[in-house]
């Protein structure tokens, strides 16, 4: 079946440092969404991409759709200790509405 | 306006009981979804309805696993009975119903379910 890969599995950076989470296919999705999930609630749409080469921005997020549409990044800038939470990406073919995640990325905030 | 809820947030039973899952979507949402993550793994689908019928049920793993969605509001998965495997935390989902491609869903905060 399709697969969307996350690696790490988690990060541990200082607060104020950037940092990207990549998301790789082998299949191609049309749609490419990060979400993240903090503890004990459900994951929260950060951002959605709906075309190839597509570069969305929100707050101090960035996320890109590849060209190929087998792959998609998420930067976070100047990271801050409320960023702390698993990070997945998500992406639909199109095909049907279900939407098909990674892993998921912990990311740890050192303040 | 009030999000997708979950009911219950945590549930504890033994191999062999039955349990019963909530959730309520969105008000107005005509699509619900079933996902599940088990620890460490991706969430996975399991289900959608559109109001009250299923669309697509590929993700269940298997017949002891029951949803339903009785007047297209309210929905309940029933795993019955049990399994150890069936550990993990349960995501329900609910979307307007545009296009899917543009149709975001959002989750509520999950029932985490411990099978002993």
């Amino acid at each position: 079946g399709q697969q969307l890969n996350q690696s790490p599995q988690s990060m541990f950076i200082q607060e104020g440092e950037d940092v990207s989470m990549n998301c790789t296919s082998s299949s191609i999705f049309n749609t490419w969404l990060w979400y993240k999930q903090d503890p004990g609630e459900g994951p929260v749409l950060l951002i959605a991409l709906y075309k190839a080469g597509e570069l969305t921005s929100n707050g101090r997020l960035t996320a890109q759709f590849g060209i190929t549409r087998k792959d998609s990044f998420l930067n976070i800038s100047a990271s801050i200790p409320s960023d702390v939470g698993i990070y997945f990406c998500a992406g639909h073919t199109g095909a049907n509405s279900k939407l098909t995640f990674g892993k998921g990325i912990t990311l740890s905030v050192r303040p | 306006e009030a999000g997708v809820t979950q009911f219950p947030s945590h549930s504890v039973i033994e191999k062999g009981q039955t349990v019963t899952l909530r959730c309520d979507p969105i008000s107005g949402h005509d699509n619900l979804y079933w996902y599940r993550r088990v620890m460490g793994k991706e969430i996975k689908f399991l289900l959608h309805f559109v109001k009250e019928s299923k669309q697509d049920e590929s993700g269940m793993p298997n017949n002891r696993f029951l949803a339903e969605r009785t007047g297209g509001t309210y929905s309940t998965l029933k795993v019955q009975p049990a399994e150890l495997e069936d550990s993990g935390v349960y995501f329900c989902a609910s979307s307007q119903g545009r296009a899917a491609l543009t149709d975001t869903q959002y989750f509520g905060p999950g029932t985490r379910l411990t099978v002993l």
